[in-house]
């Protein structure tokens, strides 16, 4: 089964960091483009960070722009977030989502989610 | 940037009934770049339409999407107990947003 699994969410204080995982199996990872995207809590969708399957290109949404790093290792089927100068406004559920399509894409495959929680 | 506009915001149905969804685009929206996700409680999204009338792999027909341009629809044509959820549409041919939902209540 087409999977993805996150991990690495917490509680951390403000100005803090944190990396988001995320685990692909049984798909060929390295040919797709991934997203990350993000629900704060009672709140909608929001799209942080894309990657092109070879690492490029990559774009950020400008509420996490020059704070948050995505990147792949495609020898290990697996996507990154890392957040750095966290703020309250960063809690949400962090999902990974696989890329299909023309444009930007849409999203066919999702993770169940992690959870990150700024916070003193 | 395209900004999404869903409504109504919630809509009151009953099983069986028929439900129209709709997403309104502040600019076009080019090729039908257009995408609807439905989405329950502690769940993850779910990809139901793609390119604005594509069901995706193992979705019911009694789901559909329609149009171009700035204003597209979610159809459900009879709901079930398990289509009451909230619904996003999402545009990918101009980076990429996401509308602010439409929850779909029992009435």
């Amino acid at each position: 089964e087409v999977q993805l699994v996150e991990s690495g969410g917490g509680l951390v204080q403000p100005g803090g960091s944190l990396r988001l995982s995320c685990a692909a199996s049984e798909f060929t990872f390295s040919i797709f483009s991934m997203d990350w995207v993000r629900q704060a809590p009672g709140k909608g969708l929001e799209w942080v960070s894309f990657i092109g399957s070879s690492s490029g290109p990559i774009y950020y949404a400008d509420s996490v722009k020059g704070r948050f790093t995505i990147s792949r290792d495609n020898a290990k089927s697996s996507l990154y977030l890392q957040m750095n100068s966290l703020r309250a406004e960063d809690t949400a559920v962090y999902y990974c989502a696989r890329v299909r399509g023309s444009g930007r894409g849409y999203m066919d495959v999702w993770g169940k989610g992690t959870t990150v929680t700024v916070s003193s | 940037e395209i900004v999404l506009t869903q409504s109504p915001g919630t809509l009151s149905l009953s099983p069986g009934e028929r439900a129209t969804l709709s997403c309104r685009a502040s600019q076009s929206v080019s090729s039908s770049f257009l995408a609807w996700y439905q989405q329950k409680p502690g769940q993850a999204p779910r990809l139901l339409i793609s390119g604005a009338s594509s069901r995706a792999t193992g979705i019911p027909d009694r789901f559909s999407g329609s149009g171009s341009g700035t204003d597209f629809a979610l159809t459900i044509s009879r709901l079930e107990p398990e289509d009451f959820a909230v619904y996003y549409c999402q545009q990918y041919g101009s980076s990429l947003t996401f509308g602010g939902g439409t929850k779909v209540e029992i009435k």
